[in-house]
């Protein structure tokens, strides 16, 4: 597609109960990253997939939060047993390769709200 | 590990003032240094970049300068517009293996 697509745009769901979302990278983009953006705060790091390698995950909260990706393409964050704290925009960004210059393009974000 | 620290908002200014951001970074090596700006309602896009010390990344007539000496990256517009008002993050990347991180952002309002 023309640019990075996330569903659903907006998510309500009851604390407890797992929620998925969806991330479309730009086609060929190799590298994949989700970020959380409480509101008023910066962007924090979830995981990053790279291409061929191993996904760094060091930035999953907990072992609630896990994101699987499908080759070069769709990517999945799956929140389990959500709780209130997890409220927030989750953004997925993808970029053409890993390389240290090349610019990471975002989608809208996920509004997630645990009720 | 990498971080980024970037002055806090909200910063208001009048339309055609000068503008800085402050950006300052801890990285091993040689990160590479970005400006990505959110606008109302739209997701986060790069502004500007910078790759080695001394470089100067420009756009829309922002700059900033890759200063090693003193970590810094910051950004700077000599006359902001109201169209300016946004959120800006600082950013780098600390090598290809290693994820883009972000500071916390400074959201930027012009008054005309």
């Amino acid at each position: 597609g023309a640019g990075v697509s996330q569903s659903p745009s907006n998510k309500v769901t009851e604390k407890g109960k797992d929620v998925e979302l969806r991330c479309d990278p730009i086609s060929g983009h190799t590298a994949l990253y989700w970020y959380r953006q409480r509101l008023g705060q910066g962007l924090e790091f979830l995981i990053y997939f790279q291409g061929n390698s191993a996904p760094d995950k060091s930035g999953l909260p907990s072992d609630r939060f896990s994101a699987e990706r499908t080759g070069e393409s769709v990517s999945t964050l799956t929140i389990q047993r959500t709780q209130q704290e997890d409220s927030a925009v989750y953004l997925c960004a993808s970029s053409l390769a890993t390389g240290m210059n090349t610019e990471a393009f975002f989608g809208q974000g996920t509004r997630l709200t645990v009720v | 590990g990498n971080s980024v620290t970037q002055m806090e908002g909200p910063v208001t200014l009048s339309e055609e003032a000068f503008l800085t951001i402050n950006c300052t970074y801890t990285a091993t090596g040689y990160p590479s240094l970005f400006w990505y700006v959110q606008y109302p309602g739209e997701g986060l896009q790069l502004l500007l970049k910078a790759t080695k010390a001394d470089d100067k990344g420009s756009n829309k007539g922002f700059e900033a300068t890759y200063r090693k000496e003193t970590t810094s990256f910051h950004l700077e517009k000599g006359s902001v517009q109201v169209s300016d008002s946004a959120v800006y993050f600082c950013a780098l990347k600390g090598s290809p293996s290693t994820p883009l991180v972000f500071g916390k952002g400074t959201r930027l309002s012009v008054i005309a």
